[in-house]
């Protein structure tokens, strides 16, 4: 089945500043990849995905590329805001159409 | 409408108790998930319903029985739970579960904080 991994698993940044999250996927036939913020006694949402037939996608603030060859994939904030504190997932869908997620990362934007 | 709803938000039970957990939603979607989340965990899943039919069970000790009356409605059934079944237990739906393509946007509820005493 498919593993995902990812870093780091805490990340603390100034308000304003970027953040990096970084995933590997073990599954060359994975082809989805959505990445899911949970804020604090909600369910995840999702907030951008890619799929494999693409690079790099943008929105706003987010941004994701994907790197086939390397199996790996990230998530870029720019500007954080405070309200961008919450656990981030990322995660990858196989050909069996079962999402494996990563094991989060906890971010905390300092004002 | 784009709202998953769970009840209860919070349930307390003991080993011998039988409760279910609901979930509902009216946005047309075919596929609905059962997830289990334990604290600073990512979900886990449990089953998958696609157009009213089981398509995957991972595997779920039989405690547990979901079960799916019309497309917009979810139940997960719990009888002689274990204290380490206490967890968030999550629903969530897509427009439908593959099938030749991918699932797309999972749409969570929030979720409901199962505890077993």
């Amino acid at each position: 089945g498919e593993n995902v991994e990812q870093h780091p698993s805490t990340l603390s940044v100034q308000e304003g500043d970027s953040a990096v999250i970084k995933c590997t996927y073990s599954d060359s036939a994975s082809n989805y990849f959505p990445w899911y913020k949970q804020e604090l006694g909600k369910g995840p949402q999702l907030i951008i995905d890619i799929r494999s037939n693409v690079g790099e996608k943008k929105d706003q603030r987010i941004a994701v590329t994907l790197n086939k060859t390397a199996k790996h994939f990230s998530l870029h904030i720019t500007e954080t805001q405070p309200e961008d504190s919450a656990v981030y997932f990322c995660a990858a869908e196989s050909n069996d159409y079962k999402l494996s997620f990563g094991a989060g990362t906890t971010v905390t934007v300092r004002a | 409408d784009t709202e998953v709803t769970q009840t209860p938000k919070h349930l307390v039970m003991g080993m011998t108790n039988k409760k279910s957990l609901k979930c509902e939603q009216h946005m047309g979607h075919r596929a609905m998930y059962w997830y289990k989340q334990k604290a600073k965990k990512p979900p886990e899943l449990m089953f998958v319903y696609s157009y009213e039919k089981l398509s995957i069970n991972e595997s779920v000790p039989s405690r547990f029985s979901p079960e799916c009356p019309n497309s917009s409605l979810l139940n997960l059934h719990l009888h002689a739970l274990q204290p380490e079944d206490s967890a968030l237990y999550l629903c969530a739906s897509s427009q439908d579960s593959g099938e030749g393509m991918d699932t797309g946007e999972l749409f969570f509820g929030e979720g409901s904080r199962l505890t077993v005493l």
